[in-house]
């Protein structure tokens, strides 16, 4: 299976500043076929359940402030929040849909200075 | 607005089995395919199963293939996980989730905990 590395784990960020988080799999998540790459972002603020922030590696779902970003090539993925605001607090998880099974890298908890 | 709301839930003894629903509302539930996920007490999110919209393919994790069974029925709205031979790596939060036309998870339920303990 695939795996999926984030780093860090822990990120702590002062209101208003740029945080970014890397996500890497142990192998490239281009489809060859229609060339996608199957990375998405999901975020899970405390007590709730989690929610679709980035699709295909850079798609915003709807909804989702212009703040956040997604990039990457083949194995290196990262996520990018422009301003953080205090809504923006919760656990981040890359995962991968290029093939079964799907796998989660193992969450960003990210959280306010 | 897009519902899912799961339920079956419950304390099962090691071995015992379980019958998880998910009902949705909100969308035309036969056009999406589904997914549950499930997340440990304190841990991560790991992907269960998956289910074409037409019921006709599912796809499991290692961990649970030959144990946890999807199934749809979309004349009642509803994506449905048979648990049998439950272990006590099995205890987590249970959530099901819309897949959209991208495959993404779009829409998820607020879960059901599932705890496996004698």
């Amino acid at each position: 299976e695939i795996v999926m590395t984030q780093t860090p784990l822990s990120l702590p960020v002062t209101p208003g500043e740029p945080a970014s988080i890397s996500c890497r799999s142990s192998q490239s998540l281009l489809d060859s076929n229609d060339g996608n790459t199957y990375l998405d972002w999901y975020l899970q603020k405390p007590g709730q359940s989690p929610q679709l922030l980035i699709f295909t590696l850079s798609y915003r779902a709807s909804d989702v402030p212009d703040r956040f970003s997604g990039s990457g090539s083949g194995t290196d993925f990262t996520l990018r929040i422009s301003r953080v605001e205090a809504d923006d607090v919760g656990v981040y998880y890359c995962m991968q849909r290029l093939e079964f099974p799907y796998t989660f890298g193992q969450g960003t908890n990210l959280e306010l200075k | 607005e897009v519902q899912l709301l799961e339920s079956g839930g419950d304390l099962v003894q090691p071995g015992g089995s379980l019958r998880l629903s998910c009902a949705a509302s909100g969308f035309t539930f036969r056009n999406y395919a589904m997914t549950w996920v499930r997340q440990a007490p304190g841990k991560g999110l790991e992907w269960v199963s998956i289910i074409t919209a037409g019921g006709d393919y599912t796809y499991y994790s290692d961990s649970v293939r030959g144990r946890l069974t999807i199934s749809r029925d979309s004349s009642q709205n509803t994506l449905f996980l048979q648990m049998t031979s439950l272990r006590a790596d099995d205890t987590a939060i249970y959530y099901c989730a819309r897949v959209t036309i991208e495959g993404a998870f779009d829409s998820w339920g607020q879960g059901t905990l599932v705890t496996v303990s004698s």
